[in-house]
């Protein structure tokens, strides 16, 4: 089924370690962008991308990498895990988000992977 | 700048009874706006989204919300709640001119619906 696909569901790392989330879509969606959900926070976003080859940050970057070398993947590197990085993360895309209502057409969201940091 | 405010973190109704959820934002444009539900241990989903052709918007499942421009509110209904209505839901407001690809999450609210 078309949609976007995240991986690992799960992960346990320990303080200082490092990896990468996983996010493809199928959908050949231009933006994609990276939520972390905390308890009474909703989601705040880390990265986005608007095209291959081109990111930005997001609200709340440190600690967090990204690259878009192609259309499809959207990987997400922590680079030196921390316990404040424990969270569920959430992976999303659009085929854009527009200039105004009209052509902003929301997000298809990933399952999310649920990390935790010991 | 944008924000959103979602004004009930929990709300708690009857099976059958009506559904609202309530909404305002703050958009210093043409505001984008979206509902998004959450059951447990899954993803988003998308309900609606306003598009300014219509105030009303239509979604899915039977979801209904309203576009008050002079209220800066967009408040989620429904005539009738059901057990399967039972998530989190989340406000969403997207204004183009703070860079079209940062949208603003509520905090979200959590209906319960009672048998």
């Amino acid at each position: 089924n078309a949609g976007v696909t995240q991986t690992p569901k799960f992960q346990v790392l320990k303080t200082g370690q490092s990896m990468t989330l996983q996010c493809a879509q199928d959908m050949n969606h231009e933006y994609m962008s990276w939520y972390r959900q905390d308890p009474g926070m909703g989601l705040r976003l880390i990265h986005y991308s608007v095209g291959a080859g081109i990111t930005d940050q997001g609200e709340v970057p440190n600690g967090y990498n990204v690259s878009r070398s192609t259309t499809e993947d959207f990987p997400l590197r922590l680079l030196s895990a921390a316990p404040s990085q424990t969270s569920v993360y959430f992976c999303a895309s659009s085929p854009s988000v527009g200039q105004g209502p009209e052509t902003n057409y929301g997000y298809t969201f990933g399952s999310g992977t649920r990390l935790t940091v010991v | 700048a944008q924000s959103v405010t979602q004004l009930d973190s929990h709300v708690s109704v009857s099976e059958g009874t009506p559904v609202l959820l309530r909404c305002n934002y703050s958009s210093s444009y043409s505001p984008s706006l979206f509902w998004y539900v959450q059951h447990p241990n899954k993803g988003l989903q998308l309900l609606l989204k306003y598009t300014s052709a219509a105030t009303l918007v239509k979604g899915i499942n039977g979801f209904e919300a309203e576009f008050k421009k002079s209220e800066t509110s967009f408040h989620l209904t429904k005539p009738s709640a059901h057990m399967s209505d039972a998530a989190e839901y989340f406000c969403v407001v997207s204004d183009r001119h703070t860079n079209a690809g940062k949208s603003t999450f509520g905090d979200g609210t959590t209906l319960t619906v009672k048998p």
